[in-house]
């Protein structure tokens, strides 16, 4: 396995500004997710895919915030008009069910909204 | 709602000391519990999890969680710390409320290990 990874590993962007960060799980991976975690905090859950379909969504996740995973491989994030409290690091995470499900989580996309 | 605590913010240890990281869980139905470890500028690796069977849960780095059903707790252990442990370090909970598997994490606590 060569790991989930994402990109780029930093963004610095001004408010109001769009945004889109990359994940790449492991290729045999069909479950993917995304988490959001702020300083001081633990990983919160945003939104989940089961091959392409995009299955759950948190209430984290606002009007502003798509995700894709077209093809069931990589999948893309996006948020638009980006507002300081968006400022976190973004986590992606992949399993699957063969392997004993448990999640395994690429370096992140540290987002910084000024 | 399922939810773990992790009470305590930082642990301190001396190198070579066992050392406890605790957490307590709240879930409806059987737990499935996680432990995690995070480096400065790295994602999550993965310790150890709990499904069912033993209560004491062997991992990675040589790390291990003791399952207590009666005290909902799952706490992390190791006989003998290293300076290289030292991290930040997640426990957390299986939920599939919504009807999909999806983790929540506690808050963290920062070990620190002295030589």
């Amino acid at each position: 396995d060569t790991g989930v990874s994402q990109d780029p590993r930093h963004k610095i962007t001004k408010r109001g500004q769009n945004v889109t960060f990359r994940c790449d799980p492991i290729s045999e991976h069909n479950r993917l997710y995304w988490y959001r975690q702020t300083l001081g905090q633990g990983p919160e859950f945003l939104t989940y895919f089961q091959n392409e379909a995009q299955l759950e969504k948190s209430r984290l996740l606002s009007d502003r915030f798509s995700a894709e995973r077209p093809k069931g491989s990589f999948s893309t994030l996006e948020i638009q008009r980006t507002e300081q409290g968006d400022s976190a690091m973004y986590l992606c995470a992949s399993s699957t069910l063969d392997r004993g499900d448990e999640q395994y989580f690429g370096p992140g996309t540290r987002l910084t909204v000024t | 709602a399922q939810s773990v605590a992790q009470p305590e913010d930082q642990v301190n240890v001396a190198e070579g000391n066992p050392l406890t990281v605790k957490c307590t869980y709240s879930v409806s139905g059987n737990p499935y519990l996680f432990w995690y470890v995070q480096y400065p500028n790295r994602g999550l690796q993965f310790l150890l999890k709990y499904i069912t069977g033993d209560n004491l849960v062997k991992g990675s780095y040589g790390f291990e969680a003791e399952f207590n059903k009666s005290q909902t707790s799952f706490h992390l252990k190791k006989p003998s710390a290293l300076v290289s442990d030292s991290a930040l370090y997640f426990c957390a909970v299986r939920d599939i409320t919504g009807g999909y598997n999806k983790l929540i994490f506690g808050a963290g606590t920062r070990l620190a290990v002295h030589p």
